[in-house]
């Protein structure tokens, strides 16, 4: 069964670094994209971020670029998300999602306030 | 970025109905789309991805449909658990989703 979870999350002020991760099992992690998603309370989905089976290629809308690097440790079956010089418009659920998005892990939540 | 736009965002339909949900891409995605469901609290969760093709464990009474510009899912005949949000996706470039179709109950 294809399982991913998220963890990581939880509540940082302004300016603050945060990482988070996605534990996968299931299926062939070294094979597969890893995306990021992240959906704002009572908002709608965005995708954040995005990178190859092997590490070597990674992807960001311009909202993110700069600020989230997104990688993953095959040998561990684990893709990571570090979020820093966050801001209140990051407060987020954020989800990661399998190569084609069909598999999405549960969420976690991340709140950015002072 | 393509622009996802959906229609309607709110419909009320009744156990039984059949429905269909809107998504109009701003351009060409060619077959490059998903419709996902998500339930308060939940993930989405796939129904259909590459427009029509439905995803293991989804019950048939769901169905795609479209190319290029506009696409459509179809709920032939609705189930109580079928009320929650439709979110379309493109994944023909830089992934964009739809701003979302809540359904509820009549």
């Amino acid at each position: 069964e294809v399982q991913l979870v998220e963890s990581g999350g939880g509540l940082v002020q302004p300016g603050s670094p945060l990482k988070l991760s996605c534990a996968a099992s299931g299926f062939t992690f070294s094979s597969n994209w890893l995306n990021w998603i992240r959906q704002a309370p009572g908002k709608g989905l965005e995708w954040v971020a995005s990178i190859n089976p092997d590490g070597s290629s990674t992807y960001y809308p311009d909202t993110v670029k700069g600020r989230f690097v997104v990688s993953k440790d095959n040998a561990k079956n684990t893709g990571y998300l570090q979020m820093n010089n966050l801001r209140s418009e990051d407060t987020a659920m954020y989800y990661c999602a399998r190569g084609n998005f069909d598999y999405w892990g549960q969420g976690v939540m991340v709140t950015v306030s002072s | 970025d393509i622009q996802m736009t959906q229609s309607p965002s709110v419909l009320s339909a009744s156990v039984g109905d059949r429905v269909t949900l809107n998504c109009k891409a701003s351009q060409n995605i060619n077959k490059y789309l998903n419709w996902y469901q998500q339930k308060l609290g939940e993930a989405p969760k796939l129904l259909i991805y590459n427009t029509n093709n439905l995803q293991t464990g989804i019950p048939s009474r769901f169905s795609g449909s479209g190319s290029g510009t506009d696409f459509t899912l179809t709920i032939s005949s609705l189930q109580p658990e079928d009320f929650a949000t439709y979110f379309c996706f493109q994944h023909n470039s830089w992934p964009t989703f739809g701003s979302g179709t809540k359904l509820e109950i009549k």
